[in-house]
């Protein structure tokens, strides 16, 4: 089946980490996506990991996938006001390479 | 950095009426797509396009629509007979190979009236 569930709002204090979280259902993903949508702008792509592996690095941001419980993460160290956007889990299944997207999460950013 | 060029930015257009959406994807991609996002939902998965033809499709593309690459830049997403329903912000995308994440366009917001 295809659903990825996000929770669809966080709030963090500027300079605190935020942890944004995504679930899905289908064990056949390939690829795991986190893309950010900034008002009124189009997708932009954060960061992917591959579904063998269990974390991904990427200057403040670190990817965590759980693929026992079909489980994806993303935090985001020293969260500052620009990090405010909507921000999007998506994957890919078995040998299609269209995107299945979560609900998004929108993530505030408060001084 | 390349880009997704989507023209226009926004589009209005009578009920019934046929709109041609324009996309310009990075000039080494061979892989494109269009997906469709209603205004508080998802985003939604539309079409998959290579080597000029239709790889994928999801139910929602239906024979109101067609894809089109009628030269070696542009990409096309053509909408017969609007429909209330249909207004949504349009992003196209590309990508060099499949797998390894795609590059949006920054979308056409499509309201028909």
């Amino acid at each position: 089946g295809e659903d990825v569930e996000q929770s669809l709002f966080l709030s963090v204090r500027e300079g605190d980490s935020s942890v944004i979280n995504c679930t899905y259902t289908d064990s056949s993903s390939t690829y795991l996506y986190w893309y950010k949508q900034e008002p009124g702008a189009g997708l932009q792509l954060l960061t992917y990991i591959f579904s063998n592996m269990d974390m991904k690095q990427d200057q403040r941001l670190t990817v965590l996938l759980n693929k026992k419980d079909k489980h994806l993460s993303l935090r985001i160290a020293d969260t500052q006001t620009g990090d405010s956007a909507i921000y999007f889990c998506a994957e890919t299944q078995g040998n299609t390479d269209k995107l299945i997207f979560g609900t998004g999460t929108r993530l505030q950013v408060f001084p | 950095e390349p880009e997704v060029t989507q023209t226009p930015s926004h589009q209005v257009t009578q009920m019934g009426q046929e709109v041609i959406l324009r996309c310009v994807p990075i000039s080494n991609h061979l892989y494109f797509y269009w997906y469709r996002q209603i205004l508080g939902q998802k985003v939604e998965f539309l079409v998959s396009f290579y080597n000029n033809e239709i790889s994928e499709k999801s139910e929602i593309f239906d024979d109101q629509f067609s894809v089109e690459r009628p030269d070696g830049s542009n990409f096309t997403l053509k909408i017969r007979s609007t429909k209330l329903e249909d207004s949504a912000m349009y992003f196209c995308a590309s990508s060099v190979r499949t797998g390894n994440g795609y590059t949006f366009g920054s979308g056409t917001r499509l309201t028909i009236v």
